[in-house]
Formats: structure tokens, C-alpha cells, sequence
């Protein structure tokens, strides 16, 4: 079955300091990985998307991450960190074979706190 | 193009009630989905329409259910509401193409608390 862990549940770091949010994935098929953003009191917004294209994926908001099949990882970095990253980031992988299901496993989220 | 727009955003209701929760996909948008969102369980999915039909279901009681209608609006419905319902619905859609790849975009939620 597939799974995502996101390790640290809170991270915390410095204006203009890089972010880095861990994802390890565990997938029977060639998985599909997706970080989306939760900012307070809103929906899900996909930051960026793996679909078997480039490893190093670029997003919105000056996010990137890098699938490493030898890792099983798939995490998410930006080289600055600014006050307004400030939300709760979301790994997620696909439930098997795009086409068969559209549903997506989530990890449990990681809060990123950023300080002045 | 407009998002996904869900409604209503905040809803409050008492236990033994049913509630009907509504989604409208970005245009062109076939599958609608649907996840429930609580601090203990995390975000967890309950099921997916496309083009009418329901094509996958999460391990949730009877009691939700869902439908779609043939402009790809959806509802799902929870009957017999208990408190550990409260949570955060999301709807979610992709187009035919990205449904391919599990892409899918999400509304801003509707807040359920149940009394």
C-alpha cells in the first residue's frame, strides 16, 4: 500500500534561511508525489507535482523538490525563507495507477513556522 | 477560470442531524473528490466522482455519502451526525487529462461542527 511520512511535525527557521521539509514515500508502482500548502482557515493549494517527468520539480513560490528513487524521498526546499511561507505543508503520493483512482494518501502535514 | 468553489464555508449542526455539502469543479473538470480533514485522523478520503459515477471509495461509514450531477456539480451527504464528525470537507477536481496523474485542485473547504 502506498504511504507518505513527513518527518517533524513543526519545523521552525529564520527569514531568508533555506526550508527544508522531509517526505519518504513507500509505493508498490511508480508513484506520483504532490506538496501542497494550507495557509489558516483555507483549502489545499498544490505547490508542485512529480509525474515521472524531471526529478528536480519546480512550484510556485520559489519551491522546488527532488524525487530520489534510491531514497524514496521526495523533499521540499526553498533557498529563502519568507514570512509569508508561514502554513502547513502537505506531502502526498497517488493510491496506485493514475487513470485508476484519483485518490491521493497524505502525510500528516509539516507546520512551518518562520521568525524575523 | 473560476476554483473550486464549495458551500457553504461554515456550518454548525447537532448530533442525529444530516448535513448536505455542496462542490463545483473548476470548468471543464469531470471528477470531484472528496477528503475530510481532522486534527486526529489527518487528511483522509472518502470518495471520488467521475462523470456521474462513483469510482472509489475510502473506508468511511454508510452514513457519507455522495453524488454527481451531470454539469459535474457534486454533494455529499452524512446522515445520523455524530461529533466526531466535525472536520474540514475539501473538494477537490481534475480535468480527464490530469485525473490521469492524480492532479487535482481544492476548494477552500466547508467547516462542519457538529454539536
Amino acid at each position: 500500500a502506498q504511504s507518505v511520512t513527513q518527518l517533524g511535525s513543526h519545523v521552525s527557521v529564520s527569514e531568508g534561511a533555506l526550508v527544508l521539509l522531509r517526505c519518504n514515500y513507500s509505493s508498490s508502482v511508480p508513484p506520483y508525489l504532490f506538496w501542497y500548502v494550507q495557509y489558516p482557515n483555507q483549502g489545499l493549494q498544490l505547490l508542485l507535482k512529480y509525474t515521472s517527468a524531471a526529478t528536480l520539480v519546480k512550484g510556485i513560490n520559489g519551491f522546488e523538490a527532488e524525487f530520489k528513487k534510491s531514497e524514496t524521498s521526495f523533499h521540499l526546499t526553498k533557498p529563502s525563507a519568507h514570512m509569508s511561507d508561514a502554513a502547513e505543508y502537505f506531502c502526498a503520493v497517488s493510491d496506485g495507477v493514475g487513470g485508476a483512482t484519483n485518490k491521493l494518501i497524505f502525510g500528516t502535514g509539516t507546520l512551518l513556522a518562520v521568525q524575523p | 477560470k473560476a476554483g473550486v468553489t464549495q458551500t457553504p464555508r461554515y456550518l454548525i449542526k447537532t448530533r442525529g442531524q444530516q448535513v448536505t455539502l455542496s462542490c463545483s469543479p473548476i470548468s471543464g473538470h469531470r471528477s470531484v473528490s472528496w477528503y475530510q480533514q481532522t486534527p486526529g485522523q489527518g487528511l483522509q478520503f472518502l470518495f471520488e466522482y467521475f462523470s456521474e459515477t462513483q469510482r472509489n471509495k475510502g473506508n468511511f461509514p454508510g452514513r457519507f455519502s455522495g453524488r454527481q450531477f451531470s454539469n459535474s456539480r457534486s454533494e455529499m451527504n452524512v446522515s445520523t451526525l455524530e461529533l466526531g464528525d466535525s472536520a474540514l470537507y475539501l473538494c477537490a477536481s481534475s480535468s480527464s487529462r490530469d485525473r490521469g496523474k492524480n492532479i487535482q485542485y481544492f476548494g477552500a473547504g466547508t467547516r462542519l461542527s457538529v454539536l
